[in-house]
């Protein structure tokens, strides 16, 4: 399996500022994805975050507003940008490796709330 | 494209009894279905996978492909069993596998 950590577990901000989330994996991953969980809805992908490339985010979603980066095979951020109280949700990141067959390890998340 | 249905948001069941939570889907390719489970204060993990077709903690899930279904059951629950439960379909796309989740089914195993 692999460990996953996020920082920060959790934050209150400001209407209008941003905010940057790192995902930290123990080992090396092909994939790494970002999800949203809203207040009592489910898991919506946000993008695929890819190495060495731009990320591929799903439809709703653009890079303005989500700009992400992986770096490495272990390490992604996502920047919640120009935050409003709706982006108030949990924010996931899993990873899938070539070991995993399709199966994806999930980090503990990121809760955030915007006044 | 692809969609996870879990028609009970909340199932609540005493200890002993049998339990089934219910997942239909749809999609136009050959499906893979999971099941994530998030335990209070724990993280989404996987439970089982359907091309495994194992017991997990007692669970079970047969995919029905007729009926579109991947229900899980277990015939006794238990205390323990009390958690989130998420029913996902991974659809293999040009950019990689994406997993949908449906919008998860709460068991509250009672004493």
């Amino acid at each position: 399996s692999a460990v996953i950590s996020q920082k920060p577990s959790r934050d209150i901000c400001q209407r209008g500022t941003s905010l940057t989330i790192q995902c930290q994996v123990d080992s090396q991953v092909t994939m790494m994805f970002w999800y949203r969980q809203q207040p009592g809805q489910s898991l919506t992908l946000i993008a695929t975050a890819n190495q060495g490339s731009e990320a591929t985010y799903e439809s709703g979603f653009v890079i303005d507003k989500f700009p992400i980066s992986r770096p490495n095979l272990t390490f992604s951020t996502l920047t919640v940008s120009n935050m409003s109280p709706e982006d108030s949700s949990i924010y996931l990141c899993s990873v899938e490796g070539a070991w995993t067959y399709n199966e994806q390890f999930f980090g503990p998340g990121t809760r955030l709330t915007v006044l | 494209a692809q969609r996870v249905t879990q028609p009970e948001k909340l199932l609540s069941v005493f200890k002993g009894a049998p339990v089934e939570l219910k997942c239909n889907y749809s999609y136009s390719g050959s499906p893979e279905l999971f099941w994530y489970v998030q335990y209070s204060r724990q993280r989404l993990q996987l439970l089982l996978r359907h091309i495994s077709r194992e017991s997990i903690k007692g669970f079970t899930a047969d995919l029905n492909k007729g009926e579109t279904s991947f229900h899980l059951k277990k015939p006794f629950a238990q205390e323990e069993d009390s958690a989130m439960y998420y029913c996902a379909l991974i659809a293999v796309t040009g950019g990689g596998n994406k997993l949908t989740f449906g919008t998860g089914t709460q068991l509250k195993v009672e004493l």
